[in-house]
């Protein structure tokens, strides 16, 4: 079936703009995470969701970044005022449930956004 | 707070090399590993994990990683490489109960054909 998909690839945008992620999960997946990703660093966590509600959002920098998942599928990530720091890769990533670790992740290709 | 360290951020060798990725992990409770692997132009995905018991996972493409507890560390080792396998390689950890994953920063695998 298909993957987890993220729109739009790539995203250029000026300093103090807002801008928008969009993450689908594989379908039937409950769990869905938020990683983002600066240049020669590995992922670095950000929120995750269990159904519709915010599991664990401890890796939101600061109050700018909110995320929701309405329905419990489709996902957006959300910055406002965006600073040139924001510029990185943003990666989602989806799981069939949630809540004891094992399971693998499976990643979007990721969206790339550059702040200017 | 959890951590992970990889050792070598770029290596290259000649197929047909022996491959050892070091990784250690700082977390004071029981942890799941992991090794993720992205290839060029592809998503990243997971190479081999270990949850519990033997302390040697096999995982895709003839990799496999040790798990030693007592020096915190989760090598990723692959005995004969092939020019495929260039691609960055991720280590990771969880606490066992918690879906949140910490990622090493990367190692970039060079293979000479």
């Amino acid at each position: 079936g298909a993957g987890v998909s993220q729109t739009p690839s790539n995203k250029v945008t000026e300093k103090g703009k807002y801008v928008e992620l969009r993450c689908d999960p594989i379908s039937g997946h409950t769990a869905l995470y938020w990683y983002r990703q600066s240049l020669g660093q590995g992922p670095e966590f950000l929120i995750y969701f269990q159904g519709t509600g915010a599991a664990d959002d401890s890796g939101l920098p600061n109050d700018r970044f909110f995320a929701v998942r309405p329905e419990g599928s489709v996902s957006t990530l959300k910055i406002q005022r965006t600073e040139r720091g924001d510029s990185a890769m943003y990666l989602c990533a989806s799981t069939p449930g949630a809540g004891n670790g094992h399971n693998e992740q499976f990643f979007g290709p990721g969206t790339r956004l550059t702040v200017l | 707070a959890q951590s992970v360290s990889q050792h070598n951020h770029h290596v290259i060798l000649s197929e047909a090399a022996s491959l050892e990725l070091g990784c250690n992990y700082s977390y004071g409770g029981t942890v799941n590993l992991f090794w993720y692997v992205q290839y060029p132009g592809q998503h990243l995905q997971l190479l081999l994990k270990y949850f519990s018991g033997d302390p040697l996972v096999k995982g895709i493409k003839g990799f496999e990683a040790e798990f030693i507890k007592s020096k915190f560390s989760f090598n990723l080792r692959k005995p004969s490489v092939q020019w495929s396998d260039t691609a960055e390689y991720f280590c990771a950890v969880n606490d066992w109960r918690d879906d949140k994953i910490i990622f090493g920063k990367g190692t970039r695998l060079h293979i000479l054909p």
